[in-house]
């Protein structure tokens, strides 16, 4: 059964600082995998997705790689602003199944 | 890129009451649709997978007969939770299949009072 785990569960940076969110998958035989944001009671925004063929995806300040055989992807984001301060989500996507989430990582960044 | 509709957003009820949630693809048409729960802190959990025009199938310890879901057209899938207890409060999000990309509805935040 595939498990996906996020690290660390929470992140507190200063405004400016570079981070890296880790997501690990348990099964590598994943469709692809995304990214997604999550604010406070609202629904999910995604922000990159990778394919299965592909090692990273990049959008503006955000880079998420994707390392399948080793059931890894990280997604790095340049130059923090206190707007990015959400759950970040990382879900991989199988053959014929839902995608399945982690548990995320809780960013705040602090001006 | 495709939309998924859900409504509502929010919604306060009594507990005893039944909230219906619906979930609408507006431009592509979904076989199949998947409904999420996420409980506070916790990951967003599958719940349940509607099929249209055929039962849904529910993850293990899910019940079914409270969590009614109808998919009976090709762009609409609903969940409704019936006779609902403060443990039910929580936050629903559905999502539709659409070349290969799961697209989400903007969730819906349930407290039962």
């Amino acid at each position: 059964k595939q498990e996906v785990t996020q690290i660390p569960a929470a992140l507190s940076v200063p405004e400016g600082e570079n981070l890296v969110l880790n997501c690990s998958f348990t099964d590598s035989a994943i469709y692809n995998l995304q990214w997604f944001r999550q604010d406070p009671g609202k629904g999910l925004t995604s922000l990159l997705l990778i394919q299965s063929s592909q090692r990273e995806q990049t959008s503006g300040r955000l880079n998420a790689s994707l390392d399948k055989s080793s059931g890894r992807s990280t997604l790095y984001i340049a130059a923090s602003q206190p707007g990015d301060s959400a759950t970040y989500l990382c879900a991989v996507y199988q053959a014929g199944t839902a995608l399945i989430f982690g548990k995320g990582t809780t960013l705040s960044v602090s001006s | 890129g495709a939309v998924v509709s859900q409504h509502p957003s929010r919604v306060i009820c009594k507990s005893g009451t039944s909230v219906k949630i619906e979930c609408r693809s507006l431009d592509f048409q979904a076989t199949t649709m998947f409904w999420y729960r996420q409980f506070p802190k916790q990951s967003l959990m599958l719940m349940a997978t509607s099929n249209e025009g055929s039962k849904a199938t529910y993850e293990q310890g899910v019940e079914k007969d409270k969590f009614l879901i109808n998919h009976a057209s090709l762009t609409l899938s609903t969940l409704t939770v019936t006779s609902a207890h403060p443990e039910d409060s929580s936050f629903y999000i559905c999502s539709a299949p659409d070349s290969q990309k799961l697209f989400f509805g903007s969730g819906t935040q349930l407290s039962v009072l």
